[in-house]
């Protein structure tokens, strides 16, 4: 079983400060993690993903994440926001033959002038 | 790479009618492919899981016979709301994983959606 959990529902930014999006999950085996972005009324982009490769990911668009085992979490950063970041921001759990992924329920990035 | 595309991109239709939505992989073949339904600021909620040429697997509390999902080839997959209800309005998302040549199979690529109007 797996479980992810989006600590914010809502976070609100100055353009040009940093962001942080946080995430928790729990899993009973090694865990595939995402963040995935969506814009309003379109589909999801991935960001990153972790892979039991590197514990610090790089993403796209300045994006990146850490993966902590010992806090089950896997939280979202940037250095510096960007009008365009402003959007929907799932973190996702994933593992188990099925394929399948569980999503967090989104934290919803405002991003101000 | 991973493009995945759906259509239509919103569709708008009358009470008891069927509407069907197709998803395709545009630049990959995918062994798996997923449909999401989405209510307006909410999660994305799994509806089920298809395997190309097998009957879909359906989550509990999806009605199979109301949701017919076809998964004829490796690149197209299609949903029909069949007898379609304005309760079923929503915005419905496919994705496409199990893509060969990945590392991880757990990544999936996902269409931009399909806005679903029942009047």
């Amino acid at each position: 079983a797996q479980s992810v959990t989006q600590l914010d529902s809502h976070v609100s930014v100055s353009e040009g400060t940093p962001v942080l999006l946080r995430c928790n999950y729990s899993s009973s085996y090694s865990p595939s993690l995402f963040w995935y972005v969506q814009h309003p009324n379109k589909g999801l982009q991935l960001l990153l993903k972790y892979t039991s490769a590197a514990t610090l990911v790089k993403g796209i668009n300045g994006f990146e994440a850490e993966f902590k085992k010992s806090e089950t979490s896997f939280h979202l950063t940037k250095p510096s926001a960007h009008m365009s970041d402003a959007a929907e921001y799932f973190c996702v759990v994933g593992g188990g033959s099925a394929r399948q992924l569980t999503f967090g329920s989104g934290t919803q990035l405002t991003v101000l002038p | 790479g991973a493009v995945v595309s759906q259509h239509p991109s919103w569709v708008i239709c009358k009470s008891g009618t069927s509407v069907k939505i197709e998803c395709r992989s545009l630049d990959f073949q995918a062994t798996t492919m997923f449909w999401y339904r989405q209510f307006p600021k909410q999660s994305l909620m799994l509806m089920a899981t298809s395997n190309e040429g097998s009957k879909a697997t359906y989550e509990q509390g999806v009605e199979k016979d109301k949701f017919l999902i076809n998964h004829a080839s490796l690149t197209l997959s299609t949903l029909t709301v069949t007898s379609a209800h304005p309760e079923d309005s929503s915005f419905y998302i496919c994705s496409a994983g199990g893509v060969a040549g990945e590392a991880s199979t757990d990544t999936q690529y996902f269409g931009p959606g399909t806005r679903l109007t029942v009047l």
